[in-house]
């Protein structure tokens, strides 16, 4: 099984501020890495697929990098709606894919 | 707009079943795959199931292979997981998510979500 995680969590911000969220796996899935947004009581939404594609509707701000076992998301100019949960999903595998355990994103 | 809504969550006793139902709309339900994911409270989240278009492929991850059972009726829209043998671990909000193609590998939309509650 492809074991994931993710850096820092919490994580700490002040509008305005860019942040990056690091993801790591366990071994090489190439590009198969997809990140969410949740806000508090709320279904994950995809912002970003297939590690820097960034899903229709989604600001500018949010952007994805990364190949291989290391990938990061960054946000720049966080905005107050930003302040939610991050993860991130490995599609590599025969599904059920797995994610990460999630980065908070909090006010500072 | 593709919308996903969840239904059948409630609370249940340990040892009991439930089946959750995941209806959608504003697709061509038959041909997507479809998933079963869900979040213990306060924790992450679980992808439990994935089946395709047809029903040919299913798939269950370890924590509920034999325990849940996923199936669909493209006739209805509806997709379905059953859940057998439950215990207070398999308290969460249980939520049906599209894959958009077999090449398009991530999950949008999801549903609201269904809360379960395993509890004597």
């Amino acid at each position: 099984d492809i074991q994931m995680t993710q850096s820092p969590s919490p994580l700490s911000a002040s509008v305005g501020d860019r942040v990056t969220i690091t993801c790591r796996t366990s071994q090489s899935i190439s590009n198969y890495l997809n990140w969410y947004q949740q806000r508090p009581g709320k279904a994950p939404k995809l912002l970003i697929y297939l590690a820097s594609n960034l899903q229709s509707g989604v600001p500018s701000r949010f952007s994805g990098s990364g190949s291989g076992t290391d990938f990061i998301l960054t946000i720049s100019n966080v905005q107050p709606e930003d302040f939610a949960t991050y993860h991130c999903q490995q599609s590599y595998s025969t599904p059920p894919w797995t994610f990460g355990p999630g980065t908070k994103v909090e006010i500072k | 707009e593709v919308q996903l809504v969840e239904s059948g969550g409630g609370m249940v006793q340990p040892g009991g079943s439930l089946t959750l139902s995941c209806v959608a709309s504003g697709l061509t339900f038959k041909t997507y795959s479809m998933n079963w994911v869900r979040q213990a409270p306060g924790k992450g989240l679980e992808c439990l199931s994935y089946i395709s278009g047809n029903s040919n492929t299913i798939y269950y991850a370890d924590s509920v292979k034999g325990r849940f059972t996923m199936s669909r009726d493209n006739a209805k829209n509806s997709l379905y997981l059953h859940m057998n043998s439950l215990t207070a671990e398999d308290t969460a909000v249980y939520y049906c998510a599209v894959v958009p193609a077999a090449i398009k590998r991530w999950l949008d939309p999801w549903g609201p979500g269904t809360l379960v509650t395993v509890s004597s």
